[in-house]
């Protein structure tokens, strides 16, 4: 099926430290995997994002790193701040080709992060 | 560049009446559209897929007659709650995606939270 798995669903940490959180996609032909911060009430953002034809990125502290063979990708935030304190969600693409194709994004369950002063 | 706008921002309406959300694409054609919903403390879950000038394509399990979906140009998708109850509550999101190979990024609304008294 197309399932996106997020870990963990919550996660405290004090400010300045870093924050890792891990997701998983069940379809091998996924090729783009987007992270987004959600503040109660509010839009998705995006904040970072890959394709499969790279395995890391990089924007200031936020860094992305995918494991195509494992199907497996990571948001790592260095430097903690107060104001990273939000819900952030992993997607993965599902896709397929041809007459009835489809490309669509599908979530993973969120992480509530908090960043303690 | 890039901009949602959903409409209304918020709508509390009787069980058993229908209610109607529009979201535009402001400064781009967007060939496809997306919506979703968000339960409190839950994660999207996309109900269908919308592409200008065809029908919709439901995710298994969003009723079709009750959600009725449609494109009817490249900057505008409406989504109506058809017989509306209580349990529709929710905060419903749309996206819109640019047309084009490299066009993976989908442009989120500001959401429309539903409340069915």
């Amino acid at each position: 099926g197309e399932n996106v798995e997020q870990h963990p669903s919550t996660l405290s940490v004090q400010e300045g430290d870093s924050a890792v959180i891990k997701c998983t996609y069940s379809d091998s032909a996924s090729n783009y995997f987007p992270w987004y911060k959600q503040e109660l009430g509010k839009r998705p953002q995006l904040i970072i994002d890959i394709r499969s034809n790279v395995g890391e990125k990089k924007d200031q502290r936020i860094a992305v790193t995918l494991n195509k063979t494992a199907k497996h990708f990571s948001l790592h935030i260095t430097e903690t701040q107060p104001e990273d304190s939000a819900v952030y969600f992993c997607a993965a693409n599902f896709r397929r080709l041809g007459t009835g194709g489809y490309n669509k994004l599908i979530f993973g369950a969120g992480t509530r992060l908090a960043v303690h002063p | 560049g890039a901009v949602v706008s959903q409409h209304p921002s918020w709508v509390i309406c009787k069980s058993g009446t229908s209610v109607k959300i529009e979201c535009r694409s402001l400064d781009f054609q967007a060939t496809t559209m997306f919506w979703y919903r968000q339960f409190p403390k839950q994660s999207l879950m996309l109900m269908a897929t919308s592409n200008e000038g065809s029908k919709a394509t439901y995710e298994q399990g969003v009723e079709k007659d009750k959600f009725l979906i449609n494109h009817a140009s490249l900057t505008l998708s409406t989504l109506t709650v058809t017989s509306a109850h209580p349990e529709d509550s929710s905060f419903y999101i749309c996206s819109a995606r640019a047309p084009g190979l490299a066009a993976y990024e989908q442009y989120f609304g500001p959401g429309t939270r539903l409340t069915v008294t």
